[in-house]
């Protein structure tokens, strides 16, 4: 089983629904990341979680929101889906104590917003 | 400027070709490097962490140059299979509270 897991691994939704996409880990890291990727912009950090307790905003927050629910769970969410948030999303995981703090990602999330 | 800025490519190389890619960061602060690589519309895997030093991997070179604010990824002896994205990734920030930020990536198609 991955170590990073993301669900769904493909959606496709309306404008103006709400979706949810969940992201699991085993690695026991306290450090979860939730990215966005658009063909020719590389990955961009949406929102970060260094601990249950912490939740930080990235470069494009807006019209995101994010729970950490436990350790092993961080959830994207998207309140009222638009079409330009139509991208691949990814969630990783990194732990500082290891290595040089590399990432950890999950498969992706592909989001289609008609 | 982006904080990590990378030439996007694509970057068209024959087999057995050696190839090269910089990387700049514009935060002094910044405290790790690495190289992904991310095959089409998957999830980017490391490549190799950038040391100091400069570290080596089979045909994969990596150098950090902190005066000058770049690191720098060498191919040798280019495989088919290398055909790819790469990604430079930065941990910016001090201490343990660092962000990891990615360039934009660079294209590598390598034909026979």
């Amino acid at each position: 089983d991955a170590d990073v897991t993301q669900t769904p691994r493909n959606r496709i939704t309306k404008t103006g629904k709400r979706i949810m996409l969940e992201c699991s880990q085993t690695k026991g890291h306290d450090r979860m990341y939730w990215y966005r990727q658009d063909p020719g912009l590389g990955l961009r950090l949406i929102y970060y979680s260094f601990d249950v307790k912490d939740i930080n905003k990235g470069e494009i927050s807006d019209g995101y929101s994010v729970s950490r629910q436990a350790q092993a769970k961080f959830s994207l969410s998207l309140e009222s889906a638009i079409p330009n948030q139509t991208a691949l999303y990814f969630c990783a995981t990194s732990d500082p104590g290891q290595g040089y703090g590399e990432l950890f990602f999950g498969e992706g999330s592909r989001l289609t917003v008609l | 400027r982006k904080e990590v800025e990378q030439d996007p490519g694509p970057f068209n190389v024959p087999e057995g070709a050696t190839v090269a890619f910089n990387c700049t960061y514009s935060n002094s602060a910044s405290q790790s490097f690495f190289w992904y690589r991310q095959d089409c519309r998957k999830e980017p895997k490391l490549l190799m962490s950038v040391y100091s030093s400069g570290n080596e991997d089979g045909r994969f070179t990596a150098q950090l140059n902190r005066a000058s604010q770049y690191i720098s990824l060498l191919i040798r002896d280019s495989k088919l299979s290398d055909s790819a994205t790469y990604l430079c990734v930065v941990n910016r920030g001090s201490g343990g509270s660092y962000i990891p930020t990615f360039g934009r990536g660079t294209s590598l198609i390598v034909h026979p």
